[in-house]
């Protein structure tokens, strides 16, 4: 089975900009969440998505969203930039096996400067 | 409030073992898991906890007691290539969802 991918890898962006990832899932997973990855804080939670739903959401604030597709697929957007926005941000695909456990995808790097 | 707690680095030999504590407290609890993260790379998963007791997985094994909030991470016949970040983390809910909580990671050095 491949593996969660991520696009693009990697991302330059302006102040005042707005960006858009994206994230494939294993197939046949049904879970997408996405983390926000920095040095200071660690894997902060944003949101997860299962069937097209997000089903949780972590404090950060309304410029973040999210939405999934009919294949699973998931975007993220994150409008007005700011520079602490850049990290690593990590998709995770979950699905089915009664775990819950989740794979990783290799993150994009956004950097906003 | 949710917390988890992991030590900031640890440093060990080569060929030896060593154990990664992590303590959490929880709004709710659905498992703990304990990822692997390269400098540069993404976290990969090395287990999963839901009940009491040790799991093995090769040289790998993972405790978790629920009563204590408490879990460890034991890497046996530690090998240069273990140097990395090691991430506990929790599901806190009781609902069966993928939300995790991660703690800020252990940095393991293993030395020659």
């Amino acid at each position: 089975k491949a593996g969660v991918t991520q696009t693009p890898r990697y991302l330059i962006k302006t102040r005042g900009q707005q960006v858009t990832l994206s994230c494939s899932p294993i197939s046949g997973h049904r879970s997408v969440s996405w983390y926000q990855q920095t040095p200071g804080q660690g894997l902060q939670f944003l949101f997860e998505y299962f069937s097209e739903t997000q089903r949780n959401k972590g404090n950060f604030p309304g410029r973040f969203s999210g939405r999934q597709f009919s294949n699973s697929r998931s975007e993220m957007n994150v409008s007005t930039l700011e520079l602490g926005d850049s990290a690593l941000y990590l998709c995770a695909s979950g699905g089915g096996t009664g775990t819950y456990e989740q794979y990783f995808g290799p993150g994009t790097r956004l950097t906003v400067t | 409030g949710q917390n988890i707690d992991q030590p900031t680095e640890m440093t060990a030999t080569e060929g030896a073992i060593v154990q990664i504590n992590c303590t959490y407290q929880t709004s709710g609890f659905n498992g703990l898991f304990w990822y692997q993260q390269h400098a540069g790379e993404a976290p990969t998963f090395l287990s999963y906890n839901v009940l009491d007791g040790l799991e093995e997985k090769g040289r790998f094994s993972s405790f978790l007691s629920r009563s204590k909030g408490y879990s460890y991470l034991l890497l046996k016949e530690l090998q240069m290539k273990d140097s990395a970040s090691y991430l506990c983390a929790v599901s806190p809910t009781t609902s069966g969802t993928y939300k995790y909580i991660f703690g800020t990671g252990t940095r393991l050095k293993v030395l020659a």
